[in-house]
């Protein structure tokens, strides 16, 4: 079956460092891949996605990049934020059979001023 | 509407009664999801609807949690003769076919 693994939290930080958490999956053919961000309190928001190998999913200074290759979507920022404190999760939705997302199980981002 | 729309926001019961919660997806999205998550925890997949069928029920935790839905439109989830472990927030989101899921902010559900 389908399955994705999220480095295990809480990833602790200063502002301005570098962010990468790491998200690897399992699925056949070619899903299209996410990350969500979850506020305290709040539901899950989308913050990227890429449906193709090699696609680029880019917002509010976030980055990861489909790698067929590797079979991986690594979240990436260059310079965090305390706003950016909150709870990642990658997913993907397969390109065919079910059309049930499989996501991974969170990883928790604490950044200190 | 605009967004996924869940009601109650904030639900306390008594252990023992039954609750229902409600969940409005995005106009013109096929499929809608409903999930748990307790505190602290990772998302737990519950059930999916594609139109008004549900093609996958496997994660139902019990048969004190059914779930319908009306045609592409309103789904509920109602959980009979509830437990302090189902107090969790209950996740709905919907989408059109394969593509980006919307979620929710969720129905905080406490049972005391």
């Amino acid at each position: 079956g389908n399955s994705v693994t999220q480095m295990e939290g809480p990833v602790t930080l200063s502002e301005e460092a570098f962010l990468t958490i790491n998200c690897t999956y399992t699925a056949t053919g070619y899903p299209s891949l996410f990350w969500y961000v979850q506020y305290p309190g709040e539901g899950l928001q989308l913050l990227l996605k890429a449906t193709k190998a090699d696609d680029k999913g880019s917002n509010k200074g976030f980055e990861a990049t489909y790698r067929k290759e590797t079979t991986s979507f690594h979240l990436e920022k260059g310079s965090v934020q305390v706003s950016d404190s909150a709870v990642y999760f990658c997913a993907l939705i397969p390109s065919g059979g079910s059309y049930i997302p499989t996501f991974g199980r969170g990883t928790s981002l604490i950044v200190h001023p | 509407g605009a967004g996924v729309s869940q009601s109650p926001s904030n639900k306390v019961t008594e252990k023992g009664k039954d609750v229902e919660l409600r969940c409005d997806p995005i106009s013109g999205h096929t499929a809608l999801y409903w999930y748990r998550q307790r505190l602290g925890q990772g998302l737990e997949f519950l059930i999916y609807f594609q139109g008004n069928s549900a093609p996958d029920k496997s994660g139902l935790p019990s048969d004190r949690f059914s779930a319908e839905r009306t045609g592409e439109s309103v789904s509920t989830l109602t959980i009979q003769r509830t437990q302090q472990e189902d107090s969790a927030v209950y996740l709905c989101a919907s989408s059109f076919q394969r593509n980006t899921i919307y979620f929710g902010e969720g129905s905080w559900l406490t049972v005391v």
